[in-house]
């Protein structure tokens, strides 16, 4: 079975101070995907990144940066130079087999609410 | 661009009572599934189909029922809706091969069962 740990409930930070959120996975499969959904307070969910099994690159977009580790089965979100409208519930996801007919098969996190106050 | 579309936004019911959740999306998507939110436990997933006259079990399926008669319409039925179904329920949908894996959600329906 599948399973995905974000141990922090939530962080707050103040304006400009960089915010790092833990994902750690388990998986017996050795194809998958790692996701990260944004939802802001309006409730949306908004598609940040995905990440295959096979690419352990670092991945780094304007102030997001992803940090993907195999041998420690973590995939952990670092927002840099936080912002107020950064504040919102991040989840962590995990899908297995062939992406074709699992993308939709998340199994998510619980989630990490993020404050990020002026 | 509609997007994924759920109907009704909020909802009030009952225990006992059966309604349905709508969800469509003018994507093309082949694949389209329904998750619940629950506090501290994440999203999980209810019931998912990989096209028209196609659907599956999810991790929570008890209690509800789908079926998808066109490419478009994925609804969601409660037919005795329990305290245990509040929840915020989210439709999503993707290509079923797609570079980014990316799920397309509906901005949520919240049912509250009383």
């Amino acid at each position: 079975a599948q399973k995905v740990t974000q141990a922090q409930t939530e962080i707050s930070v103040v304006e400009k101070e960089d915010v790092t959120l833990d994902c750690v996975y388990e998986t017996r499969d050795t194809t998958y995907y790692l996701f990260w959904y944004k939802q802001p307070p309006s409730g949306e969910l908004v598609f940040l990144i995905r990440r295959n099994s096979f690419d352990e690159q670092n991945e780094i977009s304007g102030r997001y940066s992803w940090n993907f580790q195999k041998s420690t089965s973590s995939f952990n979100f670092t927002i840099t130079a936080s912002q107020v409208v950064d504040s919102a519930v991040y989840f962590c996801a995990l899908s297995v087999r062939h992406p074709t007919d699992s993308w939709g098969k998340l199994q998510f996190g619980a989630g990490t609410q993020v404050v990020v106050t002026p | 661009n509609a997007g994924v579309t759920q109907t009704p936004k909020f909802q009030v019911l009952k225990t006992g009572q059966s309604m349905t959740l709508q969800c469509a999306q003018d994507m093309n998507h082949e694949y389209m599934s329904w998750y619940r939110q629950d506090p501290g436990m994440g999203l999980r997933l209810i019931h998912y189909s990989v096209g028209a006259g196609i659907t599956d079990q999810g991790e929570v399926p008890n209690g509800y029922n789908v079926s998808r008669s066109t490419t478009e319409d994925f609804p969601l039925r409660l037919l005795s809706a329990a305290p245990s179904q509040t929840s915020v329920y989210f439709c999503a949908s993707s290509y079923r091969r797609q570079n980014t894996g990316e799920l397309f959600f509906g901005e949520g329906s919240r049912l509250t069962v009383l």
